[in-house]
């Protein structure tokens, strides 16, 4: 079955510096990738997600790339601000089968 | 609130007892999925159902788990002869069927044994 594997499990940065989590995947089935924000004591809501069909998507500071042959995925959240401190999850998924969810990096941006 | 909802939000109930937990989908998505989570660690998955039919179980369900979706709308998480190592957060998320769609999760429901 699918393994993701995400890294750092703890990332602090400056306000606005950019931070970036890493997470690789073992399915080479697995062609979508979404990426989740969980503040404390809510639910994991959607932020960002890509399909393997394209290598990168932006959307205002965040940002996602995929490399396939490589099998890996980052995060990218550009001019961090106080509100982006949260844990964030990578998953993937063939469709097929269930998100398989990374451990989480918890993201503190220190003002 | 059309999101997906969880009830109840906590439990705390004492080893051996049993529980159940109810997930409302969002109305239009045909799976529904389960997941457990420790604090700490990223979203388990636990279990999946695509209308009514449960597609997958993880072998984190041992046999004291039982899930059902018994008209392909709302589905019940029941685990038997509770243990202090059920406490967690039981998450539920609901999407279209169609590849590569955004699942949205529930509140969760926190159980604590005691």
């Amino acid at each position: 079955g699918e393994n993701v594997e995400q890294h750092p499990s703890t990332l602090s940065v400056q306000e606005g510096d950019s931070a970036v989590i890493k997470c690789t995947y073992s399915d080479s089935a697995s062609n979508y990738f979404p990426w989740y924000k969980q503040e404390l004591g809510k639910r994991p809501q959607l932020i960002i997600d890509i399909r393997s069909n394209v290598g990168e998507k932006k959307d205002q500071r965040i940002a996602v790339t995929l490399n396939k042959t490589a099998k890996h995925f980052s995060l990218h959240i550009t001019e961090t601000q106080p509100e982006d401190s949260a844990v964030y999850f990578c998953a993937a998924t063939s469709g097929n089968t269930p998100l398989v969810f990374g451990k989480g990096t918890r993201l503190s941006v220190i003002a | 609130d059309t999101g997906v909802s969880q009830n109840p939000r906590h439990k705390i109930t004492k080893r051996g007892q049993n529980v159940t937990f109810r997930c409302d989908p969002i109305s239009e998505h045909n799976r529904l999925y389960w997941y457990r989570q420790t604090l700490g660690q990223g979203p388990e998955f636990l279990t999946y159902f695509q209308n009514e039919a449960q597609l997958e179980k993880s072998r984190l369900l041992s046999d004291r788990f039982s899930a059902e979706r018994p008209k392909g709308s709302f589905s019940t998480l029941e685990i038997q002869r509770t243990e202090q190592g059920d406490s967690a957060m039981y998450l539920c998320a609901s999407s279209l069927r169609v590849t590569g769609t955004e699942a949205f999760f529930g509140q969760g429901t926190r159980l604590t044994v005691v």
